[in-house]
């Protein structure tokens, strides 16, 4: 079965300093991968997503990841974090469904980040 | 982002009670979905829907009930059978040939 592991439930840096956020999922194929970021009480807002191609995807709001298939990861990073970035990041895999993706969802990986 | 739309933002419900959370899209979607989300346990997936008049269920679907009519909502019923129903609900949207799912803003509810 596929399935999405986020390692760390919660991370802390410091405004400007460098964040890289772990993801690895289970999937027999290519998968469909993305990152969410969700303000507290607010919708998930898709950052960025990977379907093929290049493995190093762009987003918004600064953020890239990388797809890298020998380790069947896809880690959301950013080179200098900013107060506003503080939320809840959570990595998705799609699991094809017919026409129909459903997404399976890591169990987040909250940030905290000091001035 | 994907014109979702959710309703009511916070609703409370005396237990046994049945309880409709309504969700509406105006991008001509032709799949929506319905994730259940609780603290630690990222999003499950309750209903979802490819074309109107058709629904599957979940991962999660029991003590749920869905319809689609119209290709504009899809409604998500709470039901009495529901366990442990207190939590905060994400309708989504899907356009047609993409493969990127957009969530609406939630809703929060709570079963006292």
């Amino acid at each position: 079965a596929q399935s999405v592991t986020q390692p760390d439930i919660h991370i802390t840096v410091s405004e400007g300093a460098s964040l890289e956020l772990r993801c690895n999922y289970s999937y027999g194929a290519t998968p469909y991968l993305f990152w969410y970021v969700q303000s507290p009480g607010q919708g998930l807002q898709l950052l960025l997503k990977y379907f093929s191609g290049d493995t190093l995807v762009q987003g918004i709001k600064g953020f890239e990841a990388e797809f890298k298939r020998s380790q069947s990861s896809f880690n959301l990073r950013k080179p200098s974090v900013h107060w506003s970035d503080a939320a809840e990041y959570f990595c998705a895999v799609s699991a094809e469904a017919g026409t129909t993706d459903k997404l399976i969802f890591g169990t987040g990986t909250r940030l905290q980040v000091f001035p | 982002d994907g014109g979702i739309t959710q309703s009511p933002k916070y609703l409370f419900r005396k237990e046994g009670q049945n309880v409709t959370l309504s969700c509406e899209q105006n991008l001509n979607h032709d799949a929506m979905y319905w994730y259940r989300q609780d603290p630690g346990q990222g999003l499950r997936l309750i209903y979802y829907s490819q074309i109107v008049n058709d629904f599957q269920k979940g991962d999660i679907a029991e003590g749920y009930s869905v319809s689609r009519e119209k290709k504009e909502s899809f409604p998500l019923t709470v039901t009495s059978a529901q366990k442990n129903p207190t939590a905060f609900y994400l309708c989504a949207g899907q356009p047609t040939g993409g493969h990127t799912i957009y969530f609406g803003e939630g809703s929060w509810l709570t079963v006292v």
